[in-house]
């Protein structure tokens, strides 16, 4: 159980266009969904906090037009990166939390490659 | 933002070998969870500690919550290859709080 998913797990896309990231629980429900970025060798750093059916809360120095969130079921949150520029490129993670527990289940991961 | 601080931050052993990494914090946490994440891949979750004082274990790993709930170490014994990867901690400020801040991270390389 706790299954996270994402996708794509890569998308190499030009510079200027934008790109779509889905998060998904397969068997469990998910009020909150987080978005997090990771640089290599780097831990993770949290982008925003996604809430089922409201805006999305996003961390200082994140660009809410820029880092486009929707959490439109319990299922389903995605990550629009509008207008890709080359240092867009990284690794974009997802998790999931649990209504019922403490714990967040994190997606496989989505490599984006802003050429 | 809360730091949580990881040492060390990089650990290459021979397969056999025992460790310990450390995760330490000025604040409190309710709950505190260990991470172990390979290249290219997101973090699994492997335990989750949310007693002061408390220690679990999961086959060749201890983990161990601080009395006052601000630190928790990760001891691995006889290391093998197949442990190789980046552990993360992460703590919960309060129950049923959303944000989970994560730890600077351990790398290591276990080799064979």
């Amino acid at each position: 159980g706790a299954v996270v998913s994402q996708h794509p797990s890569w998308v190499i896309c030009k510079s200027g266009t934008s790109v779509k990231i889905e998060c998904r629980s397969l068997d469990f429900q998910a009020t909150t969904m987080f978005w997090y970025r990771q640089f290599p060798k780097q831990s993770l750093m949290l982008m925003a906090t996604s809430n089922e059916g409201s805006k999305a809360t996003y961390e200082q120095g994140v660009e809410k037009d820029k880092f486009l969130i929707n959490h439109a079921s319990l299922t389903l949150s995605t990550l629009t990166v509008t207008s890709a520029h080359p240092e867009d490129s990284s690794f974009y993670i997802c998790s999931a939390r649990d209504v019922r527990a403490y714990e967040q289940y994190f997606g496989p991961g989505t490599r984006l490659t802003v050429t | 933002t809360q730091l949580l601080e990881q040492s060390p931050q990089f650990l290459s052993i021979q397969e056999g070998e025992n460790l310990t990494v450390y995760c330490n914090s000025s604040s409190v946490f309710s709950s505190l969870q260990w991470y172990r994440q390979e290249p290219g891949e997101g973090p699994v979750l492997l335990v989750t500690v949310v007693t002061g004082g408390e220690v679990k274990k999961l086959k060749r790993l201890t983990f161990q919550f601080g009395d006052a709930r601000k630190d928790s170490s990760l001891h691995i014994t006889a290391a093998q290859p197949g442990d190789t990867g980046l552990y993360l901690c992460a703590g919960a400020e309060a129950t049923g709080a959303n944000n989970l801040f994560f730890g600077t991270g351990t790398r290591l390389t276990v080799i064979p």
